[in-house]
């Protein structure tokens, strides 16, 4: 069954360090989608990206925060300078009808 | 005020009962609802969705929507031990938009 799929599973990077996380959606999904989660906290939305665009970002997806399709395959979240806060679980979504299937996730800690 | 509300548990429930689970939303414009299952760890995984009133039964999970009450709930029959996970509830506002999520319910099947 086709799947989601992130790397890195973890990432340690320095604050103020420049991190890309990379995601290969479903691939004959239309719609993908970056969301967050903090330990201990709820799933939070950052950002949709639909036909080569951003369709929709929340507060939290401030100018640090860039996504980008590079090719026909990934989708990428750029963090340009780290933060201790950015510290959480990342997750790729994709869609194609309604329902939204997420990969594994990247752990990203920031020292 | 919350948009997806959940008793954040735990719940508590031997091997073999039904396990329920609720949530309520506070957007009435709220068209699509989710639920998924998060294992400690990993990413939140679908098992439901729901976008009329009534029930949805798929095996053991059975959906049931209210949208007057602003109520959505998710019942476990038969439950197994390898169902202990924690129950995120979703919403969206339109059609293949942003999921807002819950806090999620901690469910624990004894054995």
């Amino acid at each position: 069954e086709p799947e989601v799929t992130q790397t890195p599973s973890h990432q340690v990077t320095q604050m103020g360090q420049e991190v890309i996380l990379r995601c290969v959606p479903i691939s004959n999904h239309l719609y993908f989608y970056w969301y967050r989660q903090i330990l201990g906290q709820k799933v939070e939305f950052l950002v949709s990206f639909y036909n080569n665009e951003i369709s929709e970002k929340s507060e939290i997806f401030d100018d640090q925060f860039s996504v980008e399709r590079p090719d026909g395959s990934n989708f990428t979240l750029k963090i340009r300078s780290t933060k201790l806060e950015d510290s959480a679980m990342y997750f790729c979504a994709s869609r194609l009808y309604n329902e939204q299937f997420f990969g594994p996730g990247t752990r990203l800690t920031v020292l | 005020q919350k948009e997806v509300e959940q008793n954040s548990g735990p719940l508590s429930v031997p091997e073999g009962a039904i396990a329920s689970l609720n949530c309520t939303y506070s957007d009435r414009v709220s068209q699509s609802f989710f639920w998924y299952r998060q294992y400690s760890g990993k990413s939140p995984e679908l098992i439901m969705s729901i976008y009329s009133n009534g029930d949805k039964e798929d095996g053991r999970f059975t959906a049931q929507l209210n949208k007057a009450s602003q109520y959505v709930s998710l019942l476990i029959r038969d439950s197994q031990p390898s169902d202990s996970a924690t129950y995120l509830c979703a919403v969206n506002h339109n059609q293949g938009g942003k999921l807002i999520f819950g806090q999620g319910t901690e469910l624990s099947v004894k054995p």
